[in-house]
């Protein structure tokens, strides 16, 4: 099976900007979560997305938003891109919940 | 909500010696405990994983042991090689299918040949 995939994996973007980022889940895979991975905070969870439906919210901004659609890909949105936005984005499938599987991750760079 | 802490945040140990990690969570719900290894430049991977239902799994050079009463799991790798150098991270949530891990903030472990 393939992995997870995520585009794109780089990304430099200005302040007040706003990027779209995209996951493609394993085949057969429901639910996709995504988080923010920086230096010293390890992997904070954004949200989760379970058949099209928004699962769970952690505690960001509502800049921060995503979707998914019926064929499981999902993408995160953010807009008034601020500098502290700069991370790492990860992806993770599954198929409820449980083990994750995780992509390579979305470098976003705020300028 | 679940509380995930995660200690060290570094550690180094030569060669061929043991390396533990320790996690304490705070919500007792919580009965499923993942363990993901992120070596630089790479994505996070499970590599054990443990369930309330036992107290300790094994695979190879890597055990995970959990307590419970003390809400506390630990990672030990034995017999430690280069590739072991990598971040850890711990993590936890409730098997219910509803509710997100939670992640520690990881431990950088790096083995000195």
């Amino acid at each position: 099976k393939a992995g997870v995939t995520q585009t794109p994996r780089y990304l430099i973007k200005t302040r007040g900007q706003q990027v779209t980022l995209s996951c493609s889940p394993i085949s057969g895979h429901r639910s996709v979560s995504w988080y923010q991975q920086t230096p010293g905070q390890g992997l904070q969870f954004l949200f989760e997305y379970f058949s099209e439906t928004q699962r769970n919210k952690g505690n960001f901004p509502g800049r921060f938003s995503g979707r998914q659609f019926s064929n499981s890909r999902s993408e995160m949105n953010v807009s008034t891109l601020e500098l502290g936005d700069s991370a790492l984005y990860l992806c993770a499938s599954s198929l409820g919940q449980g083990d994750q599987y995780f992509g390579p991750g979305t470098r976003l760079t705020v300028l | 909500g679940e509380n995930v802490e995660q200690h060290p945040s570094t550690l180094s140990v030569q060669e061929g010696d043991s390396a533990v990690i320790k996690c304490t969570y705070s919500d007792s719900a919580s009965n499923y405990f993942p363990w993901y290894k992120q070596e630089l430049g790479k994505r996070p991977q499970l590599i054990i994983d443990i369930r309330s239902n036992v107290g300790e799994k094994k695979d190879q050079r890597i055990a995970v042991t959990l307590n419970k009463t003390a809400k506390h799991f630990s990672l030990h790798i034995t017999e430690t090689q280069p590739e072991d150098s990598a971040v850890y991270f711990c993590a936890a949530s409730p098997d219910s299918g509803n509710t997100p891990l939670v992640f520690g903030k990881g431990t950088r472990l790096s083995v000195i040949a």
